[in-house]
């Protein structure tokens, strides 16, 4: 069935880059999706990608994309504290009704 | 500020009571869409709506309910709720179906 596998945990040094990993099975979603939630608050979107794309960048953010090992990865150079939260990656379920999301990464960055 | 309001924000409730969480969205999007998030477990899908008039299951809805009469609101009831029910609900909705979702920010229910 359809899923999204991400890591749970991952703890860098500010100024250090973070890489986040996420593994999906359904390769028909448009796009890919990373959302990140601050404690006691919302998801909120971070970025995305458009399925035909290898990469994306967006100031201290990169995305990559391997299609063909449904893999997606979301790179923040000079990781600050303001970073620490969960990352969610997402995609669209089978039936193109709503978005499907990982369990979450959480990233603690320490000074 | 356009957005996502979802009320209350955090709610105890007894056994076996009915319960409505209400979320309303002011994007005119045509999509909403029930979460909760539970620890470990990540964001599962109770119910969706991906316009107004129209509902859909999602892989939790057992327990829950929906209503979607009019573009804006999308209340979710939990008729007789139990204590398996205890979690953070994201109401989102979205342009499309499953494209690009926004979120509120949560009701935090205890079921006790």
């Amino acid at each position: 069935g359809e899923d999204v596998e991400q890591s749970l945990f991952l703890s860098v040094r500010e100024g250090d880059s973070s890489v986040i990993n996420c593994t999906y099975t359904d390769s028909s979603s448009t796009y890919l999706y990373w959302y990140k939630q601050e404690p006691g608050a919302g998801l909120q979107l971070l970025t995305y990608i458009f399925s035909n794309m290898d990469m994306k960048q967006d100031q201290r953010l990169t995305v990559l994309l391997n299609k063909k090992d449904k893999h997606l990865s979301l790179r923040i150079a000079d990781t600050q504290t303001g970073d620490s939260a969960i990352y969610f990656c997402a995609e669209s379920n089978q039936a193109g009704t709503a978005l499907i999301f990982g369990k979450g990464t959480t990233l603690s960055v320490s000074s | 500020i356009a957005g996502i309001t979802q009320a209350p924000t955090s709610q105890i409730l007894a056994a076996g009571r009915r319960m409505t969480l209400r979320c309303t969205q002011d994007m005119r999007h045509n999509a909403m869409y029930w979460y909760r998030q539970d620890l470990g477990l990540g964001l599962r899908l109770i119910h969706y709506s991906n316009t107004a008039g129209t509902t859909g299951k999602g892989e939790v809805p057992d327990g829950y309910s929906v209503s979607r009469a009019n573009t804006d609101d999308f209340p979710l009831t939990l008729a007789s709720a139990v204590p398996s029910q205890t979690s953070v609900y994201f109401c989102a909705s979205s342009m499309g179906e499953a494209t690009e979702a926004f979120f509120g920010q949560g009701t935090r229910l205890t079921v006790v």
